[in-house]
């Protein structure tokens, strides 16, 4: 399984861009990238898929360079409730089953 | 999407004893899988959760410790055997929806404290 790095700890302020950064190095080409969400006492919640290029939902952005060995997720305009664990991922699709890395706590503060 | 159901939320238990957590789907899913949250840490896949054959464990994890089940599509049970400090942790079940595109769903998560 492809193993992430990513920064252990980010700090913003409410209405500004984040941009959390991830490298995977040995993604293998099946592989999906994906990013998952935790707030204390709760379980990890989805966010954002892609394989390649750029992805966006209502929530986020991810961008995929074409060697796919980095990912950023991007939240636009972040808000007090954006603190949290942010989780990247890689997903090996056969097997279906994702290896959490550290992740890394964002604090928004006002 | 699939909203996942864990029982109990929590429990306090004695060194030795055992407990099982239960974790049910609200819809069907392909895969289940069960996973451990120290506090502050990051989760940690114990096993996947097989239907009708014995669970597929990780490195570190034994049947022996964490018997699993999966008797249907929506429904797994993870029992923590003769408990000590050290099992205490946050155990969270998840699963993948047939309907999805491989999103992973959790449920709230079980936290046992082991005296």
């Amino acid at each position: 399984l492809a193993k992430t790095t990513q920064p252990i700890s980010m700090d913003s302020y409410e209405g500004q861009e984040v941009n959390i950064t991830c490298s995977h190095n040995n993604i293998a080409t099946n592989d999906y990238i994906t990013w998952y969400q935790q707030f204390p006492s709760q379980g990890p919640r989805f966010i954002i898929q892609g394989y390649k290029t750029k992805v966006t939902n209502e929530v986020a952005s991810l961008f995929i360079p074409a060697d796919r060995k980095s990912s950023t997720l991007s939240l636009p305009r972040v808000s007090l409730s954006d603190t949290a664990v942010y989780y990247c991922l890689v997903m090996d699709t056969g097997r279906r089953a994702l290896t959490f890395g550290s992740g890394t706590r964002l604090q928004v503060q006002p | 999407s699939a909203v996942i159901s864990q029982k109990p939320s929590r429990d306090i238990c004695q060194r030795g004893t055992s407990l099982t957590i239960q974790c049910q789907v609200d819809s069907q899913v392909t895969m289940m899988f069960w996973y451990r949250q120290q506090p502050g840490q990051s989760l940690t896949l114990i096993a996947t959760a097989n239907q009708g054959s014995e669970a597929t464990y990780e490195s570190g994890f034994v049947i022996d410790k964490f018997p699993i089940s999966r008797p249907n599509l929506t429904f797994s049970t993870l029992t923590v055997s003769n408990m000590s400090p050290e099992d205490s942790s946050i155990y969270l079940c998840s699963a993948v929806s047939v309907a999805s595109t491989g999103e992973l769903f959790f449920g709230e998560g079980s936290r046992l404290t082991v005296l």
